[in-house]
């Protein structure tokens, strides 16, 4: 069965902390995201990758940065994290097959609380 | 820049009532689409999918058509059940490889009262 997983369920930080959020998945996918979902706003991509040491900005970068440095792993890093970031945060990861047709399969999600 | 528009929820109906959750589209070139539906506590899950003008969709007794003269890909269904109770977003991919990531609406929360 396909898995994408993600190292926590909840994670709550303090404001300025450095936060590190965690997906693996095990299906061999070239192609890996990050978003996240907010009430009212949908999900929104933060970054992607679609190889190892690959990365490129989705539509709300601003704030996070991202490592993929080995192909079933991509983490999401929070250098000094706000309280605007708290939210639903969801990685997925699709296979690249040169059509616009791939599903996307995604993780369970983080919720992160900043205090 | 591409775009996915759907009917604000929340949406509630008594069971075996008849779904339809509006969704329309703006993108350039020939997009796929898709309908994701997330269940309470749990991340997405793809529900159905149409990749050309025409083409339906189905599983799990929904259905999505692809109209591109009217850029939509409404979600029905005939007859719904609590358990059909979740979140429900449409997207499109208008990349190949879908390497650039899903382009999603607001999400519609459906309600479904026994």
């Amino acid at each position: 069965d396909v898995k994408v997983t993600q190292s926590s369920r909840y994670l709550v930080k303090r404001t300025g902390e450095k936060v590190f959020l965690e997906c693996v998945q095990d299906m061999d996918h070239e192609n890996m995201f990050w978003y996240r979902q907010d009430p009212g706003l949908g999900l929104r991509l933060i970054y992607f990758s679609y190889d190892v040491k690959m990365k490129e900005k989705g539509d709300i970068p601003e704030g996070y940065s991202v490592s993929r440095e080995k192909k079933e792993r991509f983490s999401l890093i929070l250098e000094s994290a706000s309280t605007n970031q708290t939210s639903m945060y969801l990685c997925a990861s699709s296979l690249f097959s040169g059509r616009a047709n791939n599903e996307q399969f995604f993780g369970p999600g983080t919720r992160l609380t900043v205090l | 820049g591409n775009s996915v528009t759907q009917m604000e929820g929340p949406v509630t109906l008594s069971e075996e009532a008849f779904l339809t959750i509006n969704c329309t589209y703006t993108a350039t070139g020939y997009p796929s689409l898709f309908w994701y539906v997330q269940y309470p506590g749990e991340g997405l899950q793809l529900l159905l999918k149409a990749t050309k003008a025409d083409d339906k969709g189905s599983n799990k007794g929904f259905e999505a058509t692809y109209r591109k003269e009217t850029t939509s890909f409404h979600l029905e269904k005939g007859s719904v059940q609590v358990s059909d109770s979740a979140v429900y977003f449409c997207a499109l991919s208008a990349s190949g490889g879908g390497a650039d990531g899903l382009t999603f609406g607001k999400g519609t929360h459906l309600i479904i009262q026994p």
